[in-house]
């Protein structure tokens, strides 16, 4: 499948469990990050975004977490089920008159039944 | 009713060859963008166009070129292929600026 040879940082959980997963981001001046799920053979897709001036927030499911103090961003996942697994990747949002997406390195979650 | 999509899905082509991709968008939004995944699933910004006007232009070798005939439409050629080009090019658009971006289903370039 796509994950042979794919050396991404690897978050195994159980069917049921909560799922934390981590970003650094680069940029202090950043304002705005996006969560995004990537599935097998398919585009990312939004999941939830937060600003710079709230550090929680909530969806159905997840959570986003943002310390600026650190530049650190988590995404929780409570009772993780098998369609979440997935690559999830963190993006901000930087650049000004001419804002960009960039995106972190990526985990992929595992659910294992 | 798909929202963002692009043709080919697969594309498997010989070193110097030059081929384009097409991306169209229903969602009637402004701004649409070019990305590169690479292998290492790294997802990187290429191009972007406003009401088809480029606005963001990643230091990309000048053998890509986009181009936008409308705001719902933007494509992708490149000339003379090479290996490292291969890879998963994903198409956005999104409302307007970087926010909410909408992917599409992505086609996977193979140079030989």
């Amino acid at each position: 499948g796509e994950s042979v040879g794919l050396h991404l940082p690897t978050l195994s959980v159980q069917e049921g469990d909560n799922s934390i997963i981590n970003c650094a981001y680069s940029n202090s001046a950043s304002d705005y990050f996006i969560w995004y799920k990537q599935e097998s053979g398919k585009g990312p897709q939004f999941i939830i975004d937060i600003r710079s001036n709230m550090d929680k927030r909530q969806g159905q499911r997840v959570t986003v977490l943002l310390n600026k103090t650190v530049k650190h961003l988590s995404l929780q996942i409570a009772a993780t089920q098998p369609g979440d697994s997935a690559v999830y990747f963190c993006a901000e949002v930087y650049g000004g008159a001419t804002n960009k997406l960039i995106f972190g390195t990526g985990t992929l979650l595992a659910v294992q039944p | 009713d798909t929202a963002v999509s692009q043709t080919p899905k697969y594309l498997v082509t010989q070193m110097g060859n030059d081929k384009s991709i097409k991306c169209e968008q229903n969602l009637g939004h402004d701004t649409m963008y070019w990305y590169k995944q690479d292998s290492k699933k790294f997802l990187k910004i290429m191009f972007s166009y406003n009401n088809k006007e480029l606005i963001i232009n990643e230091t990309v070798p000048n053998r890509f070129s986009p181009k936008s005939p409308d705001k719902a439409h933007l494509n992708l050629h490149i000339n003379s292929l090479e290996l490292g080009d291969s890879a998963v090019y994903f198409c956005a658009s999104s409302l307007q600026g970087a926010e909410e971006q909408y992917f599409g289903p992505g086609t996977r370039l193979t140079v030989t």
